[in-house]
């Protein structure tokens, strides 16, 4: 069946660098795509998403790139502040899917 | 920016209790969603549903059960909570999209902690 999953389950940076979390699916049918950021003690919080027709989308500061060749999206995070750390998941669907697929989560920390 | 509220927002019961976490949104959403979630680590659909009187199990089994009366409510109680079901129980909704294809809102969460 169809799954979501990150490559690491950590990752972290220095305050002001930018970061990079990745993330592989494996149904090749999946068409729509997000990523939510999850602070600690909080419900996850949409961030922004992706539909297959596209290979890259732009928010504040966040960047998502779309590699359907491989089966791979990521999330850029511009100059990471001490507020994006945070567990960050992807979740994908496609048409006539009933739900949401959550990956695993990367745990993102910030270094001063 | 989702409207979706769940209280309590922390619960702790003593083994044998029958516990009620309740879940509302004002969106008017169709879809609801109850999943399971130990801190920092993977979301487990427990429970979902389409619309009023629509209720499915999820991916991971669960003790728990689901009632959709309204629209707008979608509580999840525990008949007998037992230690085992220790952990954060999130709710979200949303709206049936085109073909299927939909973003979910969550509420804050209830942690729950069973002794």
């Amino acid at each position: 069946g169809e799954s979501v999953g990150l490559h690491l389950p950590t990752l972290s940076v220095q305050e002001g660098d930018n970061s990079i979390i990745n993330c592989a699916y494996s149904n090749s049918a999946s068409d729509y795509f997000i990523w939510y950021k999850q602070e600690s003690g909080k419900g996850p919080q949409f961030i922004i998403d992706i539909r297959s027709n596209m290979d890259k989308r732009q928010g504040q500061r966040v960047t998502v790139l779309l590699n359907k060749t491989v089966k791979h999206l990521s999330l850029q995070i511009a100059a990471t502040q001490p507020g994006d750390s945070a567990v960050y998941f992807c979740a994908e669907n496609f048409q006539g899917a009933q739900k949401l697929v959550f990956g695993q989560g990367t745990r993102l920390t910030i270094n001063p | 920016e989702a409207d979706i509220y769940q209280t309590p927002r922390y619960l702790v019961i003593g083994t044998g209790k029958k516990i009620t976490l309740e879940c509302s949104q004002t969106m008017g959403h169709d879809k609801m969603y109850w999943y399971q979630q130990d801190p920092g680590m993977e979301l487990h659909l427990i429970h979902y549903s389409y619309g009023v009187n629509s209720t499915e199990k999820g991916d991971l089994s669960s003790e728990s059960t689901v009632s959709r009366i309204r629209t707008e409510h979608f509580p999840l109680t525990l008949e007998s909570a037992r230690p085992s079901h220790t952990s954060q129980y999130l709710c979200a909704s949303s709206e049936a999209g085109i073909g299927g294809r939909e973003t979910q809102y969550f509420g804050p969460g209830t942690r729950l902690l069973v002794l």
